[in-house]
């Protein structure tokens, strides 16, 4: 069964820590996306990556980074946590011009 | 300016009171809209791909529905299981700005009592 899987189901950070949610995926997809969700506003694209190295950014990238040094697994990084970063981090990836897989998610809480 | 629009925002039934969700978009050039079902602190699980107008696909009590400007997700005689956000997807033809990138809707919430 194909897979996208997220390190953590739920984090409790302190404002101002570096964080890093991982997500591997063994599916050999090109693609790799970072949203967040929250109540009434949906899925947000954070940063997307087409290719090892690659990145672009999307919606709402200030406040992250992103790291993708192999194929199979692609970093977020929150350089300095804030309490307005509390979220569901979801992590998916795709063929090219593919339907997405997602992983099961994250839940981030910033104190 | 939205893409993507999906209505009604949230939806309660009765068990066995079939019904239908909508998802309209303005993209031009459509590749492909996604069905995703979501449950409650979980990720988006796929459920549908649709290519092309006067395309159905089906899965249990579920069927979708695309025509050239919207996708219609339909539930018959729903069950409790069947409560969850139904999120709706659309991946317009392929560019390099685009990326293949889905968007997507805000979702419907529906609940379905016994």
């Amino acid at each position: 069964d194909v897979k996208v899987t997220q390190s953590s189901r739920y984090l409790v950070k302190r404002t101002g820590e570096k964080v890093f949610l991982e997500c591997v995926q063994d599916m050999d997809h090109e693609n790799m996306f970072w949203y967040r969700q929250d109540p009434g506003l949906g899925l947000r694209l954070i940063y997307f990556s087409y290719d090892v190295k690659m990145k672009e950014k999307g919606d709402i990238p200030e406040g992250y980074s992103v790291s993708r040094e192999k194929k199979e697994r692609f970093s977020l990084i929150l350089e300095s946590a804030s309490t307005n970063q509390t979220s569901m981090y979801l992590c998916a990836s795709s063929l090219v011009g593919g339907g997405y897989t997602f992983g099961s998610g994250t839940r981030l809480t910033v104190v | 300016e939205d893409q993507v629009t999906q209505s009604p925002e949230a939806l309660r039934l009765q068990e066995g009171e079939s019904s239908s969700l909508n998802c309209s978009y303005t993209v031009s050039g459509l590749r492909g809209l996604f069905w995703y079902r979501q449950d409650p602190g979980k990720g988006p699980e796929f459920l549908f791909t649709l290519y092309s107008a006067g395309e159905e696909k089906e899965k249990e009590r579920l069927k979708a529905t695309l025509t050239k400007k919207e996708s219609f997700l339909h539930i018959t005689a729903p069950k409790p299981e069947d409560s969850a956000t139904y999120l709706c997807a659309v991946q317009e033809g392929w560019t390099t700005d685009s990326w293949g990138k889905l968007q997507f809707g805000a979702g419907t919430q529906v609940v379905v009592t016994p």
